[in-house]
């Protein structure tokens, strides 16, 4: 199985700084990577897929980037809606995982 | 507009087992495969289960192999999840998603459900 590793676990930042999350991957999984975005209570939602395509309701401040094993999401700019846990995801093979989770808290 | 709606979750004890349904509406539900993936509390997001828009592909986590089963019927927009020898660690919100390249899982879950929440309590 493929695992992977997110980091870090949770971070604090202001509103305006530049966020960065690692994913890496214990194998190759080619661009089959995956981001999500959820907010609590709420079902985690598609952010950016095949590495670095953003689905349509991304702003563009947000971006992936990555290949082989290890890869990146950045927030250019961290707005109080971005506020939320961020989770990567290899479809390269199954069974599809999940990184742990990064939470982006307020500072 | 596209949807997923779940249900059949609740309370069960230890042992017993539980069937989850997932309707899907808005799209082409024969063209997709399907996805189940939960939450435990706190936790984070772990995938359980596929199967492929016909259904002649199953596949599924270690930890639900041999006791959870994942089906589909085409003709009513329903993806199933039967959970047997269910433990209190299966405790979680239960979702299910559709994968956004259609019948290939190559680029993420685009759709999702609300969840629907087992808790496994004697």
């Amino acid at each position: 199985d493929i695992q992977m590793t997110q980091s870090p676990s949770s971070l604090s930042a202001s509103v305006g700084d530049r966020v960065t999350v690692t994913c890496r991957a214990s194998q190759t999984i080619d661009n089959d990577l995956n981001w999500y975005q959820q907010k609590p209570g709420k079902a985690p939602k598609l952010l950016i897929y095949a590495v670095s395509i953003l689905q349509r309701w991304v702003p563009s401040r947000f971006s992936g980037s990555g290949s082989g094993t290890d890869f990146t999401l950045t927030i250019s700019s961290l707005q109080p809606e971005d506020f939320a846990t961020y989770y990567c995801q290899q479809s390269n093979s199954a069974p599809l995982t999940f990184g742990g989770g990064t939470r982006v808290e307020i500072k | 507009q596209v949807q997923l709606v779940e249900s059949g979750g609740g309370v069960v004890q230890p042992g017993r087992s539980l069937r989850l349904s997932c309707e899907a509406s808005g799209f082409i539900f024969s063209s997709y495969a399907m996805h189940w993936v939960r939450q435990a509390p706190g936790k984070g997001l772990e995938w359980l289960a596929l199967i492929t828009s016909v259904g002649g592909g199953v596949y599924y986590a270690d930890s639900v192999k041999g006791r959870f089963t994942i089906s589909r019927d085409n003709s009513k927009n329903l993806v199933y999840l039967q959970m047997d020898s269910l433990r209190t660690e299966d405790t979680s919100v239960y979702y299910c998603a559709r994968s956004a390249a259609g019948s290939r899982t190559s680029d993420g879950f685009d759709v999702w459900g609300q969840g629907t929440v087992v808790t496994v309590s004697s």
